[in-house]
């Protein structure tokens, strides 16, 4: 079974410019994450989808964020326009649905330098 | 709101002897509890949950954690360390099935030869 992949795998760009990662969850899965993990920290959920609707987006700042689910299976999360304190790993991580079969399955994430 | 802390930032232990990182939790409704481990330069990695059933679970890599509900507590054990199992440990709970999971802050385990 493939994995959750993302890309790019790295990214640098200058405060004020915009970016866009990219995610291909796990064929089947129903739910697909969006994380922020700054260095030091846990993964901070940014956004969540049940296939191609939203079900939290709490934690995204939506002034500069914003992010997108096609036709219930890759993903998209971009950021426009980009500040500093946006360096860290982007996770993109999918899970199917179900309490017994309940866990998440994590890319390899995207690092995201700020300059 | 839920919550996860993990109290110690760092585990240093020996080769051969038993592991301990710890995490208490605070939810409303029956918390769902979750390790996953990270390498360097690796996406997180799935090791076990509680759900419901059995307070001791058993997951990957000859780990296993014991859910104490009058404690809040979820903390992740191994009888014999490994150098191999070095590196960063992350603690999860969702309150009542939400599919929202809350992480901790990580903890850095050094198994030292």
């Amino acid at each position: 079974e493939a994995g959750v992949a993302q890309s790019p795998r790295y990214k640098i760009i200058e405060k004020r410019q915009s970016v866009a990662f990219w995610c291909n969850p796990i064929s089947g899965h129903a739910t697909l994450y969006w994380y922020q993990q700054i260095l030091g920290q846990g993964p901070k959920l940014l956004i969540q989808f049940q296939n191609n609707g939203v079900v939290d987006d709490s934690q995204l700042p939506k002034d500069r964020f914003s992010a997108e689910r096609l036709k219930g299976v890759d993903s998209t999360l971009k950021i426009q326009p980009a500040k500093l304190e946006d360096s860290a790993v982007y996770l993109c991580a999918s899970s199917p649905q179900g309490l017994s079969t309940y866990e998440q399955y994590f890319g390899p994430g995207t690092r995201l330098t700020v300059t | 709101a839920q919550s996860v802390a993990q109290p110690e930032d760092q585990v240093n232990v020996a080769e051969g002897n038993p592991l301990t990182v710890k995490c208490t939790y605070s939810v409303s409704g029956n918390p769902y509890l979750f390790w996953y481990v990270q390498y360097p330069n690796r996406g997180l990695q799935f090791l076990l949950k509680y759900i419901t059933g059995d307070n001791l679970v058993k997951g990957s890599y000859g780990f296993e954690a014991e859910f104490n509900k009058s404690q809040t507590s979820f903390h992740l054990k191994k009888p014999s360390a490994l150098v191999s199992d070095s590196a960063l440990y992350f603690c999860a709970v969702d309150g009542g099935g939400s599919y929202i999971p809350t992480f901790g802050r990580g903890t850095s385990l050094i198994v030292h030869p």
